[in-house]
């Protein structure tokens, strides 16, 4: 079975720029999470999504959105980019209801010049 | 600020059992203990989770206090893959809809296994 993929792997973006990141579940997953790591804050959550309903958000300003679709595949759109938004950006899929454990996919690795 | 308190960073001896501390003091009754790791350049990896009872599984085990307040991580004979930083987290199992718990990884225990 295939493990989460995110695509792109790497991005450079400029300030003011807006991005969109994708993550393709683990097949029969339904949840999708994404988190965003940094140096200095760890590992932050950023919001669940569960059959195409946000089901749970973090602390993160409205720039930070997200949308999952009928196959469980997921996007996060960053806009009006910020030196800060420089991140790792993590995706987890788990099949959502009892299911305890979270698949992490490899990451994005975001950086804002 | 994350639900849970770990040390920074901890030393093992390769062979040896490595014993990860973590306090998680205002666990509530519906949340489990869950650790994760995360080896460089690659994504988090579950390890194990539990809610009242030790759990053992073919990576560690979890010792979780009677009051639920604290828990160990025990990897039992830790090899030199096992260097990563390790994450304790408390959560709900069942995430519903608008509701206010944030899902907090906090900074981890960075865990070297020396030669």
């Amino acid at each position: 079975k295939a493990g989460v993929t995110q695509t792109p792997r790497y991005l450079i973006k400029t300030r003011g720029q807006q991005v969109t990141l994708s993550c393709s579940p683990i097949s029969g997953h339904r949840s999708v999470s994404w988190y965003q790591q940094t140096p200095g804050q760890g590992l932050q959550f950023l919001f669940e999504y569960f059959s195409e309903t946000q089901r749970n958000k973090g602390n993160f300003p409205g720039r930070f959105s997200g949308r999952q679709f009928s196959n469980s595949r997921s996007e996060m759109n960053v806009s009006t980019l910020e030196l800060g938004d420089s991140a790792l950006y993590l995706c987890a899929s788990s099949l959502g209801g009892d299911s305890h454990e979270q698949f992490f996919g490899p990451g994005t690795r975001l950086t804002v010049l | 600020d994350a639900k849970t308190t770990q040390p920074t960073s901890m030393d093992c001896a390769e062979g040896r059992a490595a014993n990860l501390p973590c306090n998680h003091s205002t666990i509530s009754g519906n949340e489990y203990v869950y650790w994760y790791r995360q080896i460089h350049s690659q994504g988090p990896q579950y390890i194990i989770h539990g809610l009242k009872n030790n759990e053992t599984n073919e990576m560690a085990s979890l010792i979780i206090t009677e009051d639920r307040k604290s828990s160990t991580l025990i990897l039992p004979h830790a090899t030199l893959r096992d260097t990563a930083v390790y994450y304790c987290i408390v959560s709900p199992l069942n995430i519903s809809l608008n509701r206010d718990d944030k899902i907090i990884f906090g900074k981890g225990t960075r865990l070297h296994i020396l030669p």
